[in-house]
């Protein structure tokens, strides 16, 4: 069945770079695109970035100049690379998958909860 | 970035009451392609968040027929006709028609 699980430091310091993976099975990173949303604690959602399945990324602009999504679909993983971290990125970090033909996040992975605080 | 206004933030209902919460959007959702890529999601608490609705008012697979999704433009609604206890949670519409993809600010239901 379809699952996609995060992995990450839990703690990072202030102005140093946040590393996540997101390990997914019972699908292939080749047909479905996998995006990231996070979601600060006690708050709402924020779309985060996407890598689609044939490759290309799209991010949010607020975070575009610090981010990175990229993907070993041999290894079937994600990974997100935030640089310039502040106490604001401070958050649980979700991936999901899009459901192609509904255009909807239909998966998501339990989540990883990233502090930044030195 | 479209901006989603829910109302109300939150809301108390007992058992058994229908509910309705509003979505509005800052600019239409209506896709050149005729679709409108408005979605309603559920995140019970400590949990990620569930597809409810897609495309407006299409229910997501396995979701009760409690629920209902409708709307236009920019106006949406979610109804719950006869809340049950694995309802309570924050509800977030979401759309996708333009980048990014933004949410709504949630609106929480709790029991009364």
């Amino acid at each position: 069945q379809v699952q996609l699980k995060e992995s990450g430091p839990g703690l990072v310091q202030p102005s140093q770079t946040l590393s996540l993976t997101c390990t997914v099975s019972g699908f292939s990173l080749t047909s479905n695109s996998v995006h990231w949303v996070r979601q600060p604690p006690g708050k709402g959602l924020e779309w985060v970035g996407a890598i689609w399945s044939g490759g290309s990324t799209d991010y949010n602009s607020a975070l575009k100049s610090r981010l990175s999504i990229s993907r070993d679909t041999s290894k079937s993983q994600v990974f997100l690379k935030m640089n310039s971290l502040q106490t604001e990125d401070t958050a649980i970090y979700f991936c999901t998958r899009m459901y192609t033909l509904g255009w909807y996040f239909d998966f998501w992975g339990p989540g990883t909860m990233v502090t930044v605080s030195s | 970035d479209v901006v989603l206004t829910q109302t109300p933030p939150t809301s108390s209902a007992t058992i058994g009451q229908s509910v309705s919460i509003s979505c509005r959007s800052s600019q239409s959702l209506l896709d050149s392609d005729g679709n409108t890529y408005l979605y309603w999601y559920l995140q019970r608490p400590s949990q990620s968040p569930q597809l409810l609705i897609y495309l407006v008012s299409k229910l997501g697979s396995g979701v009760p027929n409690r629920f209902s999704g409708s709307g236009s433009g920019t106006d949406f609604t979610l109804k719950i006709s006869g809340v049950e206890a694995e309802d309570l949670g924050v509800y977030y519409c979401v759309q996708g028609t333009h980048d990014p993809w933004t949410f709504g600010g949630g609106t929480k239901l709790e029991l009364k």
